[in-house]
């Protein structure tokens, strides 16, 4: 069975500097990897995803993440934080190539000015 | 960009009533929509999937006679929560997958409902 976690309940760093929100899953075979960003009173929003292509992804906005097999890792990275980007963040899997969803548990970003 | 939307936002209810949640497409046809619970500071938990013109299914430990979820259209899936207790009080999400396109990577998320059962 396929499952994700996600390190960090929350993350704080100040606007203009990296921004890294861990995500490492758990599939018995390379499974398809997504970030999804939920703002308040917003639907979730696809940020990147991976399916088996390159591995590193760069996705909208800025941010990127890297599969590492090895590492069974999937961390979202962002080279300079905006204040836009205060949000919390799900990282999922999908499930047995049936298009059904497994989430973390999120992480929220806050960003300080 | 492709839109979804829930009605309502927000709901207030009696024990021992039903609630009814839509979720709709605005600018495109989804053959499949899916319904997500999502507890204070949790995860989303996949409910059922709902695909246009058939029968949904549910993910195990779901009651389906207690959460009701019918696809009539193809912009249109409503989840009804039947005589609704304390306990079923959550954010209600619901996502849509374009009729064109593979459902994982294009799925398109409401902006959630959420459900207060007094």
């Amino acid at each position: 069975a396929q499952s994700v976690t996600q390190l960090d309940s929350h993350v704080s760093v100040s606007e203009g500097t990296p921004v890294l929100l861990r995500c490492n899953y758990s599939s018995s075979y390379s499974p398809s990897l997504f970030w999804y960003v939920q703002h308040p009173n917003k639907g979730l929003q696809l940020l990147l995803k991976y399916t088996s292509a390159a591995t590193l992804v760069k996705g909208i906005n800025g941010f990127e993440a890297e599969f590492k097999k090895s590492e069974t890792s999937f961390h979202l990275t962002k080279p300079s934080a905006h204040m836009s980007d205060a949000a919390e963040y799900f990282c999922a899997v999908e499930r047995d190539s049936s298009y059904k969803l497994i989430f973390g548990s999120g992480t929220r970003l806050l960003v300080r000015p | 960009g492709a839109v979804v939307s829930q009605h309502p936002s927000w709901v207030i209810c009696k024990s021992g009533t039903s609630v009814k949640i839509e979720c709709r497409s605005l600018d495109f046809q989804a053959t499949t929509m899916f319904w997500y619970r999502q507890f204070p500071k949790q995860s989303l938990m996949l409910m059922a999937t709902s695909n246009e013109g058939s029968k949904a299914t549910y993910e195990q430990g779901v009651e389906k006679d207690k959460f009701l979820i019918n696809h009539a259209s193809l912009t249109l899936s409503t989840l009804t929560v039947t005589s609704a207790h304390p306990e079923d009080s959550s954010f209600y999400i619901c996502s849509a997958a374009p009729a064109t396109s593979g459902a994982t990577d294009t799925q398109y998320f409401g902006p959630g409902t959420r459900l207060t059962v007094l």
